[in-house]
């Protein structure tokens, strides 16, 4: 079946430092791929996504590639902030056939990080 | 426009219990999922609702049901609560629930079974 594989965390950093957090996944057909984040007490906010190869999706200077030869979708950011600091999941959206994909996420582990200022 | 609205945010039951959780999906969403959250096993999928019907479901006991209601409006039930069912639970919702939507989540709602 599906399945994504993030990076080993936590993750802690100093401000403005680079950021990367590694995620595999492994799907049936074409899915899409998702980064979410959470924070303290609440739940999920989409952070980006994309819904095929070679897509890149960025959003509040994060960003994260479709690499479908390397079935990876790598989180970066150029300078964090301690407002970063969260847990960040990666998550892919099965494009198998029939109605295994409707509502269904599947979810990597999390990353919690933590930026110091 | 309003999230995706989850009541209550926090129950307390014993074993045996069983509970029911309400979520209220964004206006015009059509597609409401659930799921678990747990520190050990992380998210995990429950089942999706689209007009009424279960179209997806994960690996969980017959204990884990739900239904949605005309307006969208989906409960979930689980019944003789164990102490593993202690967790978050989040519903999301989407338009149509297609590979390539977008989920919103909820809040959720904190379940502790005592």
């Amino acid at each position: 079946g599906d399945s994504v594989t993030q990076m080993e965390g936590p993750v802690t950093l100093s401000e403005e430092a680079f950021l990367t957090i590694n995620c595999t996944y492994t799907a049936t057909g074409y899915p899409s791929l998702f980064w979410y984040v959470q924070y303290p007490g609440e739940g999920l906010q989409l952070l980006l996504k994309a819904t095929k190869a070679d897509d890149k999706g960025s959003n509040k200077g994060f960003e994260a590639t479709y690499r479908k030869e390397t079935t990876s979708f790598h989180l970066e950011k150029g300078s964090v902030q301690v407002s970063d600091s969260a847990v960040y999941f990666c998550a892919l959206k099965g494009g198998g056939a029939g109605g295994t994909s409707y509502g269904k996420l599947t979810f990597g582990q999390g990353t919690i990080l933590t930026v110091h200022p | 426009k309003a999230g995706v609205t989850q009541t209550p945010r926090y129950l307390i039951k014993t074993r045996g219990q069983q509970v029911t959780l309400s979520c209220s999906p964004i206006s015009g969403h059509r597609s409401v999922s659930w799921y678990q959250q747990t520190p050990g096993q992380g998210l995990q999928f429950l089942f999706e609702y689209f007009s009424e019907t279960q179209r997806n479901k994960g690996n969980f006991p017959g204990r884990f049901s739900g239904r949605q209601f005309s307006n969208s409006r989906s409960e979930m039930n689980v019944s003789t609560l164990e102490l593993g069912d202690s967790a978050l639970y989040l519903c999301a919702s989407s338009s149509s629930g297609m590979p390539n939507e977008k989920l919103f989540f909820g809040s959720g709602t904190q379940l502790s079974v005592l």
